[in-house]
C-alpha cells in the first residue's frame, strides 16, 4: 500500500548549520514521484524540491538536497546553511503515476535556532 | 501573475448542512487537485481533475464531489457535513496532468459546528 512516514515530529537545528529530515516510503507502483514541501505558519504550502524514480542522480535545488536511496525506500530531505526563515511544518510526498494520486507524511516541525 | 486563489478565506457550517469551495488556478494551468488538512495531519488527497475530467480520487466517501469548469477553476462540494469535516481544504493547480509541481492556494478554512 502507499505510505509515507517521517518520523521526527519535531527538530532542532542551530542556525547556519545543516539539518536533515527523515521520509521513508512504500509503493508498488514502479513509477512515482517524491516531494517535500514546506508549510509556514501562514498555511500555505511551498513546493521545495522533486525527484523521479527513475532519476540517477539526487535533486538540489539550492540550499535543499535530497538524498535518494531507492533500494532503502527513502527520501530525506538535506537543508544546509539553515536560516531563521526555515522554521516551518515540512510534508514528504509521494505520487504514484499509475493513479496520479498523491500521500502526504504527518510532517517535520523544524525550529532554527539563533 | 496572480496565484491559486481559493474562496472564502473562512466558512462556519452546522452538521448536516452542504458547502461549495472555489479555487482559480493559476492562468494557463489546467489541472486542480484538491487537499483536506485536519489539524495537526499532512494533507489528505481528494482530488485531481484536469480538462475538466476527474484524473484522480482519494479515499473519500461520497459525500465529496468536485468539478472542473471550462475556464479550468473548480468548485468542491461537501454534503452532509460532519463534524470530522473540520479543516483547512487546499486548492493546488499545475499546469499539466503529469506536471511535477504544484502551486498550492492559501487555503479555506472550514469550521462544522
Amino acid at each position: 500500500a502507499q505510505k509515507i512516514t517521517q518520523t521526527q515530529p519535531g527538530m532542532f537545528v542551530q542556525e547556519k548549520e545543516a539539518v536533515t529530515l527523515d521520509c521513508t516510503y512504500d509503493t508498488s507502483d514502479p513509477s512515482y514521484g517524491l516531494f517535500w514541501y514546506k508549510q509556514p505558519s501562514s498555511g500555505e504550502m511551498i513546493f521545495l524540491i522533486y525527484q523521479g524514480s527513475y532519476d540517477q542522480q539526487n535533486a538540489t535545488e539550492g540550499r535543499y538536497s535530497l538524498n535518494f536511496q531507492k533500494a532503502r525506500k527513502s527520501a530525506n530531505l538535506v537543508i544546509s546553511a539553515s536560516q531563521l526563515g526555515d522554521s516551518a511544518m515540512y510534508f514528504c510526498a509521494m505520487r504514484e503515476y499509475g493513479t496520479y494520486k498523491y500521500i502526504f507524511g504527518t510532517g517535520t516541525r523544524l525550529k532554527v535556532l539563533a | 501573475d496572480a496565484g491559486v486563489t481559493q474562496s472564502p478565506t473562512h466558512l462556519i457550517k452546522t452538521r448536516g448542512q452542504h458547502v461549495t469551495l472555489r479555487c482559480s488556478p493559476i492562468s494557463g494551468h489546467k489541472s486542480v487537485s484538491w487537499y483536506q488538512q485536519v489539524l495537526g495531519q499532512g494533507p489528505q488527497f481528494i482530488f485531481q481533475y484536469y480538462e475538466k475530467e476527474e484524473r484522480g480520487r482519494g479515499n473519500f466517501p461520497d459525500r465529496f464531489s468536485a468539478r472542473q469548469f471550462p475556464n479550468y477553476s473548480s468548485e468542491l462540494n461537501v454534503n452532509a457535513l460532519l463534524l470530522g469535516d473540520s479543516a483547512l481544504y487546499l486548492c493546488a493547480s499545475s499546469a499539466g496532468l503529469g506536471d511535477n509541481e504544484q502551486f498550492f492556494g492559501p487555503g479555506t478554512r472550514l469550521t462544522v459546528l
